[in-house]
C-alpha cells in the first residue's frame, strides 16, 4: 500500500512570496490532515478535512493561509504572503475514519523562509 | 533570543537496555492519548495509545503507563535497539476530543 505522498520535499522562498504544498493521501482515506511542525516542537495540526469539507480550521492563521481539497482526494495547502516564522515542516496526514490511531503521516515539506 | 521548543529533551540508553520516555500532559479533560515515534525525515508513526479507563496498556515491547492524578505518561520499550533511536511524542485529545495536542517530544539516541 502507498503511503502519503507530499511534494516538493523541500522550498526555499523570501519573506512575502507564496508558497504552494500539496499532498496525495492514501486511497480511500476520507479524512485529511495538515499539520505544520516547527523545529523541535511537536506537529500542531492546521486544519482537517473529512472528504472536501473541513471539520477543524481553528489553528489555521487565515489571513495567509489557505488550503483545499475540491474534490475529496488531493489537496494544496498555501502561504500568501509568508513570514519568517512560517519557516516548519508541513506533514501531511490521512486516515480511513478518522481516527488517530489509524492516522498515517507524509515525509513532510520542509519551509524555510528566508 | 532564547526559542522555546529548541531545547529538546534527550536520553541516551545502551543498545538492550529498558527506556522510559515521560510526558506531562496540560489538559485535566483529556482522556485519550498517544505516542508518536519520528524518525529523521519523517512524519510521526503511531506506536501505541491509552484511554483514560486504563492505567496501563502493553504492546510489542513498549508499554504505556498512565498517571491521571498527576497527568503523568510514561513509554517504556524493553530492550531498546538502536533502530529505536527517534523523537518520542505523547499526544493527548484535550477538550475537544478530536483534535490531538503534540507535546514536545523527547530525543532517544541508542549507544550500539
Amino acid at each position: 500500500e502507498a503511503g502519503v505522498a507530499q511534494s516538493p520535499r523541500y522550498k526555499i522562498i523570501e519573506k512575502r512570496q507564496s508558497v504552494a504544498f500539496w499532498c496525495n493521501p492514501i486511497s480511500g482515506h476520507a479524512t485529511l490532515y495538515w499539520y505544520q511542525q516547527i523545529l523541535g516542537q511537536g506537529p500542531k495540526l492546521l486544519i482537517q478535512f473529512q472528504n472536501n469539507g473541513v471539520v477543524d480550521d481553528s489553528q489555521l492563521p487565515k489571513d495567509r493561509f489557505s488550503a483545499e481539497r475540491l474534490k475529496g482526494v488531493d489537496s494544496t495547502l498555501k502561504i500568501q504572503p509568508a513570514k519568517l516564522e512560517d519557516s516548519a515542516v508541513y506533514l501531511c496526514a490521512s486516515s480511513l475514519m478518522g481516527g488517530p490511531d489509524e492516522q498515517y503521516f507524509g515525509p513532510g515539506t520542509r519551509l524555510t523562509v528566508t | 533570543g532564547e526559542s522555546v521548543g529548541l531545547h529538546l529533551p534527550t536520553l541516551s540508553v545502551q543498545e538492550g537496555d529498558n527506556s522510559i520516555i515521560n510526558c506531562a500532559y496540560s489538559n485535566s479533560a483529556s482522556d485519550y492519548f498517544i505516542w508518536y515515534k519520528q524518525e529523521s525525515g519523517k512524519g510521526p508513526q503511531f506506536i501505541i495509545d491509552i484511554r483514560s479507563n486504563m492505567d496501563k496498556r502493553q504492546g510489542q515491547r513498549v508499554t504505556v503507563l498512565l498517571n491521571k492524578t498527576v497527568k503523568h505518561l510514561s513509554l517504556q520499550i524493553a530492550a531498546t535497539q538502536p533502530g529505536d533511536s527517534a523523537v518520542y511524542f505523547c499526544a493527548e485529545n484535550g477538550d475537544t476530543g478530536n483534535q490531538f495536542y503534540f507535546g514536545t517530544g523527547t530525543s532517544l539516541t541508542v549507544i550500539p
